[in-house]
Protein backbone atom coordinates (compact mmCIF):
# COMPACT_ATOMS: atom_id res chain seq x y z
CA UNK A 1 0.00 0.00 0.00
CA UNK A 2 1.90 2.72 -1.16
CA UNK A 3 -0.69 5.39 -1.27
CA UNK A 4 1.21 8.24 0.82
CA UNK A 5 4.91 8.21 0.39
CA UNK A 6 7.53 10.54 1.90
CA UNK A 7 10.53 9.90 0.09
CA UNK A 8 13.25 11.64 2.54
CA UNK A 9 13.51 9.48 5.45
CA UNK A 10 15.82 12.20 7.20
CA UNK A 11 16.63 15.66 6.75
CA UNK A 12 19.09 17.99 8.72
CA UNK A 13 18.51 21.78 8.71
CA UNK A 14 20.32 24.54 10.80
CA UNK A 15 18.21 26.33 13.65
CA UNK A 16 16.58 29.13 12.46
CA UNK A 17 16.19 27.79 8.45
CA UNK A 18 13.23 26.71 7.12
CA UNK A 19 12.25 22.96 6.98
CA UNK A 20 10.52 21.76 3.85
CA UNK A 21 8.83 18.25 4.49
CA UNK A 22 7.52 16.63 2.10
CA UNK A 23 5.20 14.11 0.94
CA UNK A 24 3.01 12.35 -2.07
CA UNK A 25 -0.07 10.27 -2.60
CA UNK A 26 -2.03 8.56 -5.34
CA UNK A 27 -5.48 8.98 -4.71
CA UNK A 28 -7.32 11.73 -5.35
CA UNK A 29 -10.16 10.46 -2.99
CA UNK A 30 -8.53 11.70 0.07
CA UNK A 31 -10.28 14.61 1.56
CA UNK A 32 -8.30 16.46 4.19
CA UNK A 33 -4.41 15.54 4.63
CA UNK A 34 -2.73 15.75 7.53
CA UNK A 35 1.19 16.39 9.57
CA UNK A 36 1.62 15.26 12.42
CA UNK A 37 5.20 15.11 14.89
CA UNK A 38 6.46 12.18 16.79
CA UNK A 39 8.98 12.06 19.51
CA UNK A 40 10.29 8.20 20.32
CA UNK A 41 8.10 6.43 23.41
CA UNK A 42 5.29 8.88 22.69
CA UNK A 43 2.28 8.93 20.36
CA UNK A 44 1.72 10.83 16.58
CA UNK A 45 0.96 14.56 18.12
CA UNK A 46 -1.37 16.76 15.36
CA UNK A 47 0.44 19.77 14.02
CA UNK A 48 -1.38 21.41 11.16
CA UNK A 49 -4.03 19.74 8.35
CA UNK A 50 -5.58 20.96 5.15
CA UNK A 51 -8.40 20.53 3.30
CA UNK A 52 -8.52 18.92 -0.13
CA UNK A 53 -10.26 21.79 -1.58
CA UNK A 54 -7.65 23.97 -0.20
CA UNK A 55 -3.91 25.28 -0.79
CA UNK A 56 -2.45 26.63 1.72
CA UNK A 57 -2.90 26.65 5.51
CA UNK A 58 -0.76 28.38 8.12
CA UNK A 59 -0.68 28.19 11.90
CA UNK A 60 2.13 29.91 13.89
CA UNK A 61 5.43 28.61 12.51
CA UNK A 62 3.81 25.82 10.12
CA UNK A 63 2.74 26.30 6.85
CA UNK A 64 1.12 23.51 4.77
CA UNK A 65 0.91 23.89 1.04
CA UNK A 66 -0.58 21.44 -1.40
CA UNK A 67 -0.21 21.04 -5.01
CA UNK A 68 -3.67 18.66 -6.52
CA UNK A 69 -2.43 18.25 -9.77
CA UNK A 70 0.86 16.98 -8.45
CA UNK A 71 -0.73 14.97 -5.74
CA UNK A 72 2.03 17.07 -3.40
CA UNK A 73 1.57 18.22 -0.38
CA UNK A 74 4.53 19.81 2.07
CA UNK A 75 5.06 21.28 5.44
CA UNK A 76 7.28 24.28 5.89
CA UNK A 77 8.73 24.91 9.11
CA UNK A 78 10.43 28.43 9.42
CA UNK A 79 12.10 29.21 11.70
CA UNK A 80 13.27 25.86 12.52
CA UNK A 81 14.37 24.91 16.12
CA UNK A 82 15.91 22.71 18.04
CA UNK A 83 12.72 21.46 19.52
CA UNK A 84 10.95 20.50 16.28
CA UNK A 85 13.67 17.55 15.89
CA UNK A 86 11.07 14.47 15.83
CA UNK A 87 9.86 12.34 13.16
CA UNK A 88 7.07 13.98 10.87
CA UNK A 89 4.35 11.65 9.53
CA UNK A 90 1.91 13.26 6.69
CA UNK A 91 -1.34 11.58 6.80
CA UNK A 92 -4.16 11.09 4.11
CA UNK A 93 -7.59 11.08 5.33
CA UNK A 94 -10.48 8.73 3.81
CA UNK A 95 -14.05 9.42 4.66
CA UNK A 96 -15.32 5.83 5.12
CA UNK A 97 -19.04 5.06 4.05
CA UNK A 98 -19.95 5.12 8.04
CA UNK A 99 -18.81 8.78 8.15
CA UNK A 100 -15.81 7.83 10.13
CA UNK A 101 -12.15 9.18 9.34
CA UNK A 102 -9.51 6.51 8.43
CA UNK A 103 -5.70 7.80 7.94
CA UNK A 104 -3.21 6.58 5.80
CA UNK A 105 0.48 7.28 6.82
CA UNK A 106 3.63 7.85 5.08
CA UNK A 107 6.38 6.42 6.27
CA UNK A 108 7.83 9.30 8.00
CA UNK A 109 10.60 12.05 7.88
CA UNK A 110 13.32 12.34 10.61
CA UNK A 111 13.98 15.74 11.08
CA UNK A 112 17.28 16.76 12.90
CA UNK A 113 17.43 21.13 13.49
CA UNK A 114 21.27 21.43 14.69
CA UNK A 115 21.81 24.61 16.84
CA UNK B 1 -5.42 19.64 27.64
CA UNK B 2 -7.51 16.69 27.52
CA UNK B 3 -5.42 13.92 26.09
CA UNK B 4 -5.64 10.57 25.49
CA UNK B 5 -4.43 7.61 27.48
CA UNK B 6 -3.00 3.85 27.09
CA UNK B 7 -2.39 1.18 29.34
CA UNK B 8 -0.01 -0.66 30.05
CA UNK B 9 3.00 1.12 27.85
CA UNK B 10 4.63 -2.10 27.65
CA UNK B 11 3.01 -5.47 26.73
CA UNK B 12 5.05 -8.68 27.04
CA UNK B 13 3.19 -11.99 26.28
CA UNK B 14 4.05 -15.64 24.91
CA UNK B 15 2.49 -16.45 21.84
CA UNK B 16 -0.67 -18.30 22.09
CA UNK B 17 -1.50 -15.69 25.00
CA UNK B 18 -4.69 -13.52 24.67
CA UNK B 19 -3.53 -9.97 25.34
CA UNK B 20 -6.25 -6.94 26.03
CA UNK B 21 -4.93 -3.09 25.26
CA UNK B 22 -6.33 -0.53 27.05
CA UNK B 23 -7.31 3.26 25.98
CA UNK B 24 -9.16 5.67 27.78
CA UNK B 25 -10.24 8.25 24.61
CA UNK B 26 -10.94 12.08 25.45
CA UNK B 27 -14.08 12.22 27.30
CA UNK B 28 -16.62 13.91 24.60
CA UNK B 29 -15.24 12.15 22.08
CA UNK B 30 -17.62 10.09 19.85
CA UNK B 31 -15.18 8.17 17.28
CA UNK B 32 -12.42 5.30 18.49
CA UNK B 33 -9.63 4.00 16.51
CA UNK B 34 -6.82 1.51 16.60
CA UNK B 35 -3.49 1.67 14.88
CA UNK B 36 -0.27 -0.17 15.14
CA UNK B 37 3.37 0.48 14.07
CA UNK B 38 5.51 -2.31 13.46
CA UNK B 39 8.85 -1.27 13.95
CA UNK B 40 10.49 1.09 11.01
CA UNK B 41 7.09 0.44 9.39
CA UNK B 42 4.33 2.80 8.55
CA UNK B 43 1.57 3.52 11.45
CA UNK B 44 -1.14 1.20 9.81
CA UNK B 45 -4.93 1.65 10.11
CA UNK B 46 -7.08 -1.35 12.42
CA UNK B 47 -10.12 -0.35 13.13
CA UNK B 48 -12.65 2.25 14.12
CA UNK B 49 -15.27 2.25 16.42
CA UNK B 50 -18.60 4.54 16.60
CA UNK B 51 -22.32 4.07 18.44
CA UNK B 52 -20.76 1.04 20.10
CA UNK B 53 -19.82 -1.01 16.78
CA UNK B 54 -16.93 -1.30 14.27
CA UNK B 55 -17.67 1.25 11.47
CA UNK B 56 -14.42 0.32 8.81
CA UNK B 57 -11.56 -2.39 9.77
CA UNK B 58 -8.33 -2.53 7.58
CA UNK B 59 -7.88 -6.73 6.25
CA UNK B 60 -5.14 -6.96 9.16
CA UNK B 61 -8.02 -6.92 11.27
CA UNK B 62 -9.01 -10.20 11.41
CA UNK B 63 -10.74 -12.69 13.90
CA UNK B 64 -7.96 -12.77 16.52
CA UNK B 65 -8.72 -9.15 16.74
CA UNK B 66 -11.74 -7.18 18.39
CA UNK B 67 -12.62 -4.05 20.26
CA UNK B 68 -14.97 -2.80 22.77
CA UNK B 69 -16.42 0.01 24.54
CA UNK B 70 -16.87 -2.04 27.81
CA UNK B 71 -18.18 1.55 30.01
CA UNK B 72 -18.11 4.74 29.08
CA UNK B 73 -14.50 5.78 29.29
CA UNK B 74 -12.89 2.69 28.11
CA UNK B 75 -11.83 1.75 24.38
CA UNK B 76 -9.98 -1.67 24.63
CA UNK B 77 -8.54 -4.07 21.61
CA UNK B 78 -8.10 -7.55 22.69
CA UNK B 79 -5.90 -9.98 20.39
CA UNK B 80 -7.42 -13.84 21.90
CA UNK B 81 -4.31 -15.93 20.44
CA UNK B 82 -0.99 -13.37 19.78
CA UNK B 83 1.43 -14.00 16.76
CA UNK B 84 5.25 -13.20 16.83
CA UNK B 85 4.48 -10.97 14.13
CA UNK B 86 2.08 -9.05 16.15
CA UNK B 87 4.63 -7.27 18.55
CA UNK B 88 4.46 -3.65 17.40
CA UNK B 89 3.01 -0.27 19.08
CA UNK B 90 -0.74 0.15 19.09
CA UNK B 91 -1.76 3.52 19.47
CA UNK B 92 -5.26 4.52 20.34
CA UNK B 93 -6.93 7.33 18.55
CA UNK B 94 -10.17 9.97 18.93
CA UNK B 95 -11.63 12.38 17.64
CA UNK B 96 -15.12 14.49 17.85
CA UNK B 97 -16.90 14.90 14.72
CA UNK B 98 -14.01 16.57 12.65
CA UNK B 99 -11.80 14.49 10.76
CA UNK B 100 -9.08 15.64 13.15
CA UNK B 101 -7.47 12.77 15.12
CA UNK B 102 -5.46 12.54 18.61
CA UNK B 103 -3.34 9.51 19.71
CA UNK B 104 -2.50 8.18 23.24
CA UNK B 105 1.27 7.44 23.36
CA UNK B 106 0.87 3.82 22.57
CA UNK B 107 1.23 0.39 23.94
CA UNK B 108 4.66 -1.64 23.06
CA UNK B 109 3.55 -5.14 22.27
CA UNK B 110 5.91 -7.56 22.46
CA UNK B 111 5.23 -11.32 21.63
CA UNK B 112 8.20 -13.80 22.44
Amino acid sequence: DQQVKQNSPSLSVQEGRISILNCDYTNSMFDYFLWYKKYPAEGPTFLISISSIKDKNEDGRFTVFLNKSAKHLSLHIVPSQPGDSAVYFCAASATTTSGTYKYIFGTGTRLKVLA
Amino acid sequence: EPEVTQTPSHQVTQMGQEVILRCVPISNHLYFYWYRQILGQKVEFLVSFYNNEISEKSEIFDDQFSVERPDGSNFTLKIRSTKLEDSAMYFCASSARSYTQYFGPGTRLTVL
